[in-house]
């Protein structure tokens, strides 16, 4: 079965500490696809990245990169310089593998992420 | 393009009232479904379609209704509320994936329903 764990429930830093959201996942699949979502306090779900299983090369844009490391399962996610408008709550999502019909997506519990000012 | 639209954004109902949570998307998307998210247990899935009058149960179905008579609409009706269902409901849509690689998937801005 797909699972995805979010282990860190809430994290707070001060402005411009560099923080990494940590997302493990489990599948069966060889094939599938890894997200992150952000969802700001006034509650709507934001894309923020989509990687598929078959390119482990890290993302880097902005002040966003995220580490994908099949060998041990997981989609990191680093904000360098937090700014107070990174305030939200970050979700991973796995997807199920390719050829399907459907688009369901499998989501962590989410980390809630303060940052102070 | 209006992208994904839910109506109503807030909802109270009172325990065993009936509701339709409406979702319409103008994007021609085969592929719509439905979440809800409660603290702690991030967004899970309870219904989806893959086309007009194909549905499907996703991972926590009961207690909810869904039919897709048009590509446009995707409505959730809750029969006989519960405070369980206590809940912020999200509708998705995108194209299918019979070709390859991924099409992206659109969220509406949500419902937040209230069970008393």
């Amino acid at each position: 079965a797909q699972k995805v764990t979010q282990a860190q429930t809430e994290i707070s830093v001060v402005e411009k500490e560099d923080v990494t959201l940590d997302c493990v996942y489990e599948t069966r699949d060889t094939t599938y696809y890894l997200f992150w979502y952000k969802q700001p306090p006034s509650g709507e779900l934001v894309f923020l990245i989509r990687r598929n299983s078959f390119d482990e090369q890290n993302e880097i844009s902005g002040r966003y990169s995220w580490n994908f490391q099949k060998s041990t399962s997981s989609f990191n996610f680093t904000i360098t310089a937090s700014q107070v408008v990174d305030s939200a709550v970050y979700f991973c999502a796995l997807s199920e593998p390719y050829g399907g019909a459907t688009n369901k997506l499998i989501f962590g519990t989410g980390t809630l992420l303060a940052v102070q000012p | 393009n209006a992208g994904v639209t839910q109506t109503p954004k807030f909802q109270v109902l009172k325990t065993g009232q009936s509701m339709t949570l409406q979702c319409a998307q103008d994007m021609n998307h085969e592929y719509m479904s439905w979440y809800r998210q409660d603290p702690g247990m991030g967004l899970r899935l309870i219904h989806y379609s893959v086309g007009a009058g194909i549905t499907d149960q996703g991972e926590v179905p009961n207690g909810y209704n869904v039919s897709r008579s048009t590509t446009e609409d995707f409505p959730l009706r809750l029969l006989s509320a519960a405070p369980s269902q206590t809940s912020v409901y999200f509708c998705a849509s995108s194209y299918t994936r019979y070709s390859s690689g991924y099409n992206e998937q659109f969220f509406g801005p949500g419902t937040r329903l209230t069970v008393l």
